[in-house]
């Protein structure tokens, strides 16, 4: 079974500092995919990230880095210096291969940036 | 290029009632799928479309049920309406299926907020 549990319900952390979003996932298949997606208020979801279960090297995209380990099964999100436009609902997903257009989402991290 | 686009934009029902909500796709993208995303939870997979034919199913009641057409449009129901399907209902598109070695990402509409009293 797939499950992916973001532990974080809530955090709230003033511009600039560093925060970091975190994501543990089960799946019994060796071969899956993992995603960071944002949620703003109007309720689209924004497509952040795809990892490949092969592929553990650790990503940065500008402010946004994420590190993927195998061995605790997470996949975490940070953010640098944040900004108040990173306030959003942030949510982790899987997909097994076999069934790979089927995601599964954490409960999702409502992430709060006051200036 | 327009993105997905669903409609409508917001509904309001009563229990018991029936509701469909629509869906079009990136112009080429060959696969829809439904989301549930109940306020408060991450999203919930409820049905993929592909070629017209339904390709995954997630555990939702017989009371939903969808369908796509020849243009890859797809439409959402929901026959006797509860409570508890008060709910965002998303629609994603892909250009099709993905393989083991391959991944069709997935693009999100800005969904359809349906309330039932």
């Amino acid at each position: 079974a797939q499950k992916v549990t973001q532990a974080q319900t809530e955090i709230s952390v003033v511009e600039k500092e560093d925060v970091t979003l975190d994501c543990v996932y089960e799946t019994r298949d060796t071969t899956y995919y993992l995603f960071w997606y944002k949620q703003p208020p109007s309720g689209e979801l924004v497509f952040l990230i795809r990892r490949n279960s092969f592929d553990e090297q650790n990503e940065i995209s500008g402010r946004y880095s994420w590190n993927f380990q195998k061995s605790t099964s997470s996949f975490n999100f940070t953010i640098t210096a944040s900004q108040v436009v990173d306030s959003a609902v942030y949510f982790c997903a899987l997909s097994e291969a076999k069934r790979a257009q089927k995601l599964v989402f954490g409960q999702g991290t409502r992430l709060t940036i006051n200036p | 290029d327009a993105g997905v686009t669903q409609s409508p934009t917001h509904l309001i029902k009563t229990r018991g009632q029936h509701v469909t909500l629509r869906c079009s796709p990136i112009s080429g993208h060959k696969s829809v799928s439904w989301y549930q995303q109940v306020l408060g939870q991450g999203p919930q997979f409820i049905f993929q479309y592909y070629e017209k034919e339904e390709r995954g199913r997630g555990n939702f009641p017989d009371r939903f049920s969808a369908r796509q057409f020849p243009n890859y449009s797809s439409e959402l129901n929901v026959n006797a309406l509860l409570l508890g399907d008060s709910a965002l209902y998303l629609c994603a598109s892909s250009l099709g299926r993905a393989g083991l070695s391959s991944y069709n990402e997935q693009f999100f509409g800005p969904g359809t907020r349906l309330t039932v009293l």
